[in-house]
């Protein structure tokens, strides 16, 4: 089934570790996002990437990192984790080239940071 | 800086009823307003959209409603169900501007009481 992926489903990691969390997409999207979900404070955009070869910020990047090889695969890196980012990260992707359709969401990773 | 903003955390509906979810956003360049419903431990799934040259979009159920001098957008549900208990979250973007990011708001959870 196409769509998108997401790895590890969940992970506890100990601080100051470096990690990286995978998300591959089958749907050829141009875009693919990072978003991190915690309690009160919904869905919030780590990085963003319109299409391979670029990325850019959202409003949470402090600590994270992205890159963007190909068309299908967006890596989140955690240079160095610490407990605040304990959270569940969400991976999704879009269409994107400036048309207006929806994005598709992975079914997440739960981070741990202890 | 919160550009999208559901200022209902959570919402109680008795099952037959209309569930009326609220969104209000700040950026006049968003052109694309979606909803997305989310289950526990699972990624957000697409509902419905509705571009900003419209007004008004219903999918069975589901209408998604936009006052853009209000920049307010509402999803109604009718009837509801129990199987609408979720959270929702609306999303807006700017693609028509270039910008693929996909802002979200930080959710309300909807309770069907049967």
């Amino acid at each position: 089934i196409a769509g998108i992926t997401q790895a590890p489903t969940s992970q506890i990691l100990a601080a100051g570790r470096r990690m990286t969390l995978r998300c591959t997409q089958d749907m050829r999207h141009n875009a693919m996002y990072w978003y991190r979900q915690d309690l009160g404070l919904g869905l919030r955009l780590i990085h963003y990437s319109n299409t391979a070869g670029t990325t850019g910020k959202g409003e949470v990047p402090d600590g994270y990192s992205v890159s963007r090889a190909n068309t299908d695969d967006f890596p989140l890196t955690l240079a160095s984790a610490v407990p605040s980012q304990t959270s569940v990260y969400f991976c999704a992707s879009r269409k994107g080239t400036g048309l207006n359709t929806e994005a598709f969401f992975g079914q997440g990773t739960r981070l741990t940071v202890v | 800086d919160q550009q999208v903003k559901q200022n209902s955390p959570s919402l109680s509906v008795q099952e037959g009823r209309i569930s009326i979810l609220n969104c209000d956003y700040t950026n006049s360049m968003f052109d694309y307003f979606l909803w997305y419903k989310k289950y526990p431990a699972e990624g957000p799934t697409f509902l419905i959209s509705i571009s900003s040259i419209k007004d008004k979009n219903e999918d069975g159920r589901f209408t998604v409603f936009l006052n853009k001098s209000a920049k307010h957008l509402s999803l109604h549900i009718v009837p509801s169900q129990p199987g609408d208990s979720a959270v929702y979250f609306c999303a807006a973007s700017a693609v028509g501007f270039g910008n693929e990011k996909l802002t979200f708001g930080t959710g309300t959870r909807l309770t069907i009481i049967p």
